[in-house]
């Protein structure tokens, strides 16, 4: 079964702290991942997605097929960061997206 | 935001009363879906549609009904609204490629009391 994992549903920090939002996939096949981020009152948004495998304000995401992972990293949390977080799978031959559950980033000034 | 409109933004009603959601686009995509946003759940699919009178049911589709005459517009229905189903309602399109993106709408906040 398609599956994502994100276990933490809040993650807090204080600025300038390095934040890790987690997420875990099960997928038989070539997934594809993405990272997407709701602040507050708005949309969500695309942040990053493996197959670029770009930087996006700062934040990276390696897939790593072994543990089954893709994780958000970011080496020094800034206050803006603050949101609302989703992993997504999309399977090869379809355009569906698959959610986790999200976790609720916090960076303290 | 990738020409995605959604009306109403807020809406109030009572058990047992019909909604319609209404999902508007100007980009001319294909594919378009409907996810219904709750705490705990994260986004959940609730119906898709690749194209005019093309759809098909996600994962929680019970209860819920949509129908797309045109290419621009989406609409979901509630036949019968129930109070779980309070929850925020978002559209999103993509285009064709494997590598598109998702773009989401501004979403529905809806209440059934």
């Amino acid at each position: 079964a398609q599956r994502v994992t994100q276990p933490e549903k809040l993650l807090s920090v204080f600025k300038g702290a390095p934040v890790e939002l987690k997420c875990n996939y099960s997928y038989s096949g070539s997934p594809e991942l993405f990272w997407y981020v709701q602040y507050s009152r708005q949309r969500l948004q695309l942040l990053l997605r493996h197959i670029s495998r770009e930087s996006i304000k700062g934040f990276t995401a390696d897939l790593n097929k072994g543990e089954t992972s893709f994780h958000l990293k970011k080496p020094f949390a800034q206050e803006e960061d603050s949101a609302m977080y989703y992993c997504a799978l999309k399977s090869y031959n379809t355009d569906k997206l698959i959610f986790g559950t999200g976790t609720r980033l916090q960076v303290f000034p | 935001d990738a020409g995605i409109t959604q009306s109403p933004r807020h809406k109030v009603t009572e058990t047992g009363t019909p909604v319609t959601l209404r999902c508007h686009q100007t980009e001319n995509h294909r594919y378009m879906y409907w996810y219904r946003q709750d705490p705990g759940h994260g986004l959940r699919l609730i119906h898709y549609s690749y194209g005019v009178k093309d759809t098909d049911k996600g994962e929680v589709s019970d209860g819920y009904s949509v129908s797309r005459s045109k290419t621009e517009d989406f609409l979901l229905t509630l036949e019968s609204a129930t109070s779980s189903q309070t929850s925020v309602y978002f559209c999103a399109i993509t285009g064709t490629g494997r590598l598109n993106e998702q773009f989401f709408g501004p979403g529905t906040r809806l209440t059934v009391l």
